[in-house]
């Protein structure tokens, strides 16, 4: 998985409690990527972060937040989970020399 | 809102047979790229075709590019068990994000 690792893998929470995804690559990519899966909606762009300290939105941002406070590390953050919010999570990164991206192994998450 | 679509949504073939999906976009791009998700794993890059080209290969894949119609097709000959996948269009524009399709589902049948 091109050097991308998502923790957890797995995780059952329950409504309104915060849960915090975490990212992490080691391909020293700038660019990095937040998306949610869901069935029959393909992958939809939370957040992405273009740089440490460089975030922005991308078009299912609400109730998500991002810190990214190292090149390697990208967090995911719901601060007080919905059941809406029950998906698999997948994380990218991309290269400047490329326009293609590379995809962590996902997180299930089930919010109860 | 998502910019490719890809169709059919499903699609089930015997081995060996070849399998082709299509993609249709809104507005111009960078590049159109294709990805595979085996099931309960991430996305794995296929191919990409610039707005320039009109015809890619990779193996036993073959990508179109009609950017009059705002359409792409990928085939796959000669189908394996292996190809059974869900396959995604993913269209590029002039940042550094990329929007994904809903996806094909495709079956391989022994």
């Amino acid at each position: 998985d091109a050097g991308i690792t998502q923790s957890p893998r797995h995780k059952v929470t329950e409504t309104g409690t915060p849960v915090t995804l975490r990212c992490h690559q080691t391909e020293n990519h700038r660019y990095m990527y937040w998306y949610r899966q869901d069935p029959g909606h393909g992958l939809r762009l939370i957040h992405y972060s273009y740089g440490v300290k460089d975030t922005d939105k991308g078009e299912v941002s609400d109730g998500y937040s991002v810190s990214r406070s190292k090149t390697e590390d990208f967090l995911l953050t719901l601060e007080s989970a919905t059941s809406s919010q029950t998906s698999v999570y997948f994380c990218a990164i991309m290269g400047l020399a490329t326009d293609t991206q590379y995809f962590g192994p996902g997180t299930r998450l089930t919010v109860l | 809102s998502q910019q490719g679509e890809e169709d059919p949504q499903a699609l089930s073939i015997q081995e060996g047979e070849n399998a082709t999906m299509n993609c249709s976009y809104k507005t111009s791009i960078n590049n159109l790229q294709w990805y595979r998700q085996n099931s309960g794993r991430g996305l794995v890059h296929l191919i990409l075709i610039r707005s320039n080209e009109r015809e890619k290969h990779s193996g036993r894949l073959r990508v179109t590019l009609d950017t009059s119609k705002k359409s792409s097709s990928l085939l796959i000959t000669a189908s394996r068990a292996a190809d059974t996948a869900s396959y995604f269009c993913a269209t590029h524009f002039n940042d550094y994000k990329l929007s994904f399709g809903a996806g094909t589902t495709v079956t391989v049948r022994a």
